[in-house]
């Protein structure tokens, strides 16, 4: 079975702020798919980026970036510079061509 | 191009009744995928359909069903509303092996069972 494990259920920076989410997740598959998405309260589910099992190269895109770690099963994101714009609810998912596990997300809040 | 399509956006049922929900994909994407999300909640994978025909099952029961239509649009019928149905219902649509990259979601479905 595959699960995914966000253990922050709220974090809450000052604007500006670089900010950290966290991802731990378990499959048996040895081929698979890492996903960060974002759900602002308009409720619709934005893609951010992905990862597959054999790139562990981590990358930066503007001001996202990821850090996937295999040998912790750990896939976590991170913003720099954070914005108001940036609140919102964060899921971390893993999955293939059938179907996504998401985790139960971890709300973001941006302080002016 | 228009994104994923999902109608309505909002529908508040009594305990008991039926519902249908609707989508229509991304023009070209063939796959179409149902999730709930209960409040609070991460979503949770219902059912998959490519080229009308069920590609895949969540753990839920006989009350849902879904069925996809030769212009690749796609319905979620629950019958029998009990209370824990109320929840964001999501469409999702792909491309065969775009699912790999990502799927496009809809804005979803609020179902509100009273």
């Amino acid at each position: 079975a595959q699960k995914v494990t966000q253990a922050q259920t709220e974090i809450s920076v000052v604007e500006k702020e670089d900010v950290t989410l966290d991802c731990v997740y378990e499959t048996r598959d040895t081929t698979y798919y890492l996903f960060w998405y974002k759900q602002p309260p308009s409720g619709e589910l934005v893609f951010l980026i992905r990862r597959n099992s054999f790139d562990e190269q981590n990358e930066i895109s503007g001001r996202y970036s990821w850090n996937f770690q295999k040998s912790t099963s750990s896939f976590n994101f991170t913003i720099t510079a954070s914005q108001v714009v940036d609140s919102a609810v964060y899921f971390c998912a893993l999955g293939g061509y059938q179907k996504v596990t998401f985790g139960t997300g971890t709300k973001l809040q941006v302080i002016p | 191009d228009a994104g994923v399509t999902q109608s309505p956006t909002h529908l508040i049922k009594t305990r008991g009744q039926h519902v249908t929900l609707r989508c229509s994909p991304i023009s070209g994407h063939k796959s179409v995928s149902w999730y709930q999300q209960v409040l609070g909640q991460g979503p949770q994978f219902i059912f998959q359909y490519y080229e009308k025909e069920e590609r895949g099952r969540g753990n839920f029961p006989d009350r849902f069903s879904a069925r996809q239509f030769p212009n690749y649009s796609s319905e979620l019928n629950v019958n029998a509303l009990l209370l824990g149905d109320s929840a964001l219902y999501l469409c999702a649509s792909s491309t065969p092996g775009q699912g790999l990259y990502g799927y496009t979601f809809g804005s979803g479905t609020r179902l509100t069972v009273v």
